[in-house]
């Protein structure tokens, strides 16, 4: 069993759904829960980070991170077509100092207009 | 503020060869890391600086990867020689220190080994 599970889809949606994205770990030491998007021949940006469980929102998007289920899920509100990228979740300690994340495979997301 | 900067985009070699790619973070991150991201997979961390020490190379194959940064500021990674399995794209990213969960990649390096 891998250390975070992220289905790699395609998710294929219309215009302005909702969208949900979602990965489950089994590492409890995981404190740190971040998303990333990728977009095609590009390297990996960080959309959002969280402490621990609970939820956050930063515009369109809500991370939220369920510790007792070990499953994190991301979504996008009003989805856009150039919100088409593959998303990346990854979880790190917060041991030794190092934060070194562990990543999911990726979903890949297209939203068609 | 510019961006992490990776060279080349793309490279194409037959295995047994030889390959260096070289990253330039931004400016005042001390935190330098390489990943491998295999095709249909996440990056998997390869080697982690702090200015010009190494802080973590767990999961680097040594008998066949080098990673250098010299002064603090650019970092070399080379593949000596090249297997199959290899190919993946080579990123580079960086930090402002070690101790924070925001990372920002370069656009990496496409390496094909034929």
């Amino acid at each position: 069993q891998k250390e975070v599970e992220q289905d790699p889809g395609p998710l294929s949606v219309p215009e302005g759904a909702i969208v949900s994205l979602n990965c489950t770990y089994s590492n409890s030491a995981f404190q740190y829960f971040m998303w990333y998007r990728q977009y095609s021949r590009k390297g990996p940006e960080l959309l959002m980070y969280t402490y621990s469980s609970g939820n956050k929102e930063d515009g369109r998007f809500t991370a939220q991170v369920d510790k007792s289920s070990k499953y994190i899920s991301l979504f996008i509100r009003d989805s856009q077509p150039s919100d088409s990228a593959t998303y990346l979740c990854a979880m790190s300690e917060a041991s030794g100092g190092s934060y070194i994340p562990t990543f999911g495979r990726g979903t890949s997301l297209i939203v068609h207009p | 503020e510019a961006g992490v900067a990776q060279s080349p985009r793309y490279k194409i070699i037959e295995k047994r060869q030889s390959v260096a790619f070289w990253c330039n973070p931004i400016s005042g991150h001390a935190t330098l890391y390489w990943y491998q991201q295999i095709l249909g997979q996440g990056p998997k961390l390869l080697i982690q600086f702090q200015n010009n020490g190494v802080v973590d190379d767990s999961q680097l194959p040594k008998d066949r990867f080098s990673a250098e940064r010299l002064k603090g500021v650019d970092s070399t990674l080379k593949i000596q020689p090249a297997k199959l399995e290899d190919s993946a794209v080579y990123l580079c990213a960086s930090s402002l220190v070690v101790r924070v969960n925001e990372q920002f990649f370069g656009p990496g390096t496409r390496l094909t080994v034929l």
